[in-house]
């Protein structure tokens, strides 16, 4: 069975730091690639973070460029998320989503997800 | 603001047909694959659609999609009420260099 599970959420007062972490089990997490997407309290999905199989193409949102690192670690079945400058727009569930090989991001299994909140 | 833009809200009674729409731009439907996703209340999203018109295994064939230019729609036939969610478009945006989700369209069964 295909899982996701992440972890790491938690508060911080903004301008701190958090990483994320998702791991995966059930399938052989080196050969997909990964996202995080997030949601904000009422609010839609935004995506955040790409990263492929083999860590060769990274993509980010404007939103989290220059403020927000993906990693893998594909010896360890884990995707990460490193986030920095933390603002309270960054207020959200944090899910990690595998796309779904052959068919261009189809985000085709989620994680529960892990909350994060920014303030002071 | 999404560039991808759904009603805010669409609804109909059990066994109805309901129909959303998401307009785009040349920059991403009109050039990449639409998926479609739903949330349930208090869940994580499940992918519906992809590529436009394809359905993952074990998505009931009342959800269908469709592509047409600069926009995609989800139908959903035979209305049940658990079909109410919250429903995303999404595609990747070439301008962006991102993938965007659309506006989100909440389904009320009446």
């Amino acid at each position: 069975e295909v899982q996701l599970v992440e972890s790491g959420g938690g508060l911080v007062q903004p301008g701190g730091s958090l990483r994320l972490s998702c791991a995966a089990s059930g399938f052989t997490f080196s050969s997909y690639s990964v996202n995080w997407v997030r949601q904000a309290p009422g609010k839609g999905l935004e995506w955040v973070s790409y990263i492929s199989s083999s860590s060769s193409t990274i993509y980010y949102a404007d939103s989290v460029k220059g403020r927000f690192t993906i990693s893998r670690d594909n010896a360890k079945n884990s995707l990460y998320l490193q986030m920095n400058s933390l603002r309270d727009e960054d207020t959200a569930v944090y899910y990690c989503a595998r796309a779904q090989v052959g068919a261009w991001l189809a985000l085709d299994y989620w994680g529960q997800g892990t909350p994060v909140t920014v303030s002071s | 603001q999404s560039v991808l833009t759904q009603p805010p809200s669409a609804s109909g009674t059990p066994g109805q047909r309901v129909t959303i729409s998401c307009s785009g731009s040349s920059s991403n439907i009109g050039i990449y694959t639409v998926n479609w996703y739903q949330q349930l209340p208090g869940t994580a999203p499940i992918l519906l659609i992809y590529t436009n018109n394809q359905r993952p295994s074990g998505v009931p064939d009342r959800f269908s999609g469709s592509k047409s230019g600069t926009s995609a729609s989800l139908a959903i036939s035979g209305l049940q009420s658990e079909d109410e969610a919250d429903y995303y478009c999404a595609a990747w945006d070439g301008s962006l260099n991102g993938y965007v989700f659309g506006t989100g369209t909440k389904v009320s069964v009446l």
